[in-house]
């Protein structure tokens, strides 16, 4: 089974400064390990994702998170907050067994962004 | 590039009413999904299909039926509405292997009251 916590409901970051957003899992097999990113009244859209190789992810928008298997952990990162970057952030696991389905999701964090 | 198609975008109902969200894909996708969102508990699962002809309950199931018209098509159904079912539903797809991700469309707004 998995699960996904994401510690912090809400981020408040000025804007240039460094986004940090923190992913812990549980995962009772290798996970694949996604973040998506959600605005205001749209659908989820994916970040990045992690499956296999390099732990330092790089996604869209000058977004990246470091798979930690030690410390069950998949932050998500940026050096200098945009304005643009304000909306939900979600953590998700599926865990890498051939046919999975399931994807979990964690409870999500909303940014904000101070000028 | 569609992508996933939801259909409608807000929709409100009086308690008891039925009503069918429709859902459409156009990506040859094999697995589909039924999301509802609600404040502080993120996406929990309500049905999914993992190919054409097979559906299976996720999460909160209760209330809902779906049916897999055909590889593109995904719909959800509330036979009685309720106002706990006052949500955003999300319909999302996959391809065939477990690395990729999902797909969202973005959303119908249902009101219940």
């Amino acid at each position: 089974a998995q699960s996904v916590t994401q510690l912090g409901s809400h981020v408040s970051v000025s804007e240039g400064a460094l986004v940090l957003l923190r992913c812990n899992y549980s995962s009772s097999v290798p996970p694949y390990l996604f973040w998506y990113v959600q605005y205001p009244n749209q659908g989820l859209q994916l970040l990045l994702k992690y499956t296999t190789g390099a732990t330092l992810v790089k996604g869209i928008n000058g977004f990246e998170a470091e798979f930690k298997k030690s410390e069950t952990s998949f932050h998500l990162t940026k050096p200098s907050a945009h304005m643009s970057d304000a909306a939900e952030y979600f953590c998700a696991v599926r865990g890498s067994i051939q046919g999975a389905q399931k994807l979990v999701f964690g409870q999500g964090t909303r940014l904000t962004i101070n000028p | 590039n569609a992508g996933v198609t939801q259909t409608p975008k807000f929709q409100v109902l009086k308690t008891g009413q039925s009503m069918t969200l429709q859902c459409a894909q156009d990506m040859n996708h094999n697995s589909m999904y039924w999301y509802r969102q609600d404040p502080g508990m993120g996406l929990r699962l309500i049905y999914y299909s993992a190919s054409e002809g097979t559906t299976d309950k996720g999460e909160v199931p209760n209330g809902y039926n779906v049916s897999r018209l055909n590889k593109r098509e995904f719909s959800l159904r509330l036979e009685s509405a309720a106002p706990s079912q006052t949500s955003v539903y999300f319909c999302a797809s996959r391809g065939t292997y477990s690395n990729q991700p999902q797909h969202f469309g973005d959303g119908t707004r249902l009101s219940i009251l």
